[in-house]
């Protein structure tokens, strides 16, 4: 039958704020992960990934952390900025899989 | 830099019709994929491809074919286009054999089958 889509989750943040956007999995067997960024008529954009022998990464502006004790994924973006408005995704995978599962999606909306 | 390029943004098709969404990436890479976007659901794997003429089942193949004749072409095909398949359509790629790495993302080609 026809599938409904469900109501994309939405993060609304002042702008020179911290966002966090979190994410959950449910396979123990997950060991990468990988964050994207989807602005509006584009495509995802990665962004940062982590392995599972870490529990924190640091990019520019943006940090995952990631507990495999709950099975928990998070983003956290710095001083967020208008551009940072968009739709964001984790995604996961494990060894002998080729491809990435997505999540659903957060969309952020950055408040001036 | 990277590029994959989805040969169509917007398409209209009426049901029964054949589909070809075409994509082409520029990186000399072994894998590509084809994935599904529905507002709400995410990215929803359809197929992919780790070399030429070899494909695997995603996580929703029905309804949909693959054809990978080339290194940097991989083609989606809808045999007989239904009104459930309107949704966005995403191709990547990513190099090498390892499991992990950085998709490189289309634009994406907007379906609306009628």
């Amino acid at each position: 039958g026809e599938s409904v889509g469900l109501h994309l989750p939405t993060l609304s943040v002042q702008e020179g704020d911290n966002s966090i956007i979190n994410c959950a999995y449910s396979n123990s067997a997950s060991d990468y992960f990988i964050w994207y960024k989807q602005e509006s008529g584009k495509g995802p954009q990665f962004i940062i990934d982590i392995r599972s022998n870490m529990d924190k990464r640091q990019g520019q502006r943006v940090t995952v952390l990631l507990n495999k004790t709950v099975k928990h994924l998070s983003l956290q973006i710095a001083a967020t900025q208008p551009g940072d408005s968009a739709v964001y995704f984790c995604a996961e995978t494990h060894t002998g899989r080729r491809a990435l599962t997505f999540g659903s999606g957060t969309r952020l909306q950055v408040q001036p | 830099d990277v590029k994959v390029t989805q040969s169509s943004r917007y398409l209209v098709k009426r049901t029964g019709e054949k589909v070809f969404l075409e994509c082409v990436q520029d990186m000399d890479h072994e894998n590509m994929f084809w994935y599904r976007q529905d507002p709400g659901l995410g990215l929803r794997l359809i197929y992919f491809s780790y070399d030429v003429k070899m494909k695997e089942k995603g996580d929703i193949p029905e309804g949909y074919s693959v054809s990978r004749e080339k290194k940097e072409r991989f083609s989606l095909i809808l045999e007989s286009a239904s009104t459930n398949q309107t949704s966005m359509y995403l191709c990547a790629s990513r190099t090498g054999t390892r499991d992990t790495g950085e998709l490189f993302f289309g634009e994406g080609s907007r379906l609306t089958v009628l």
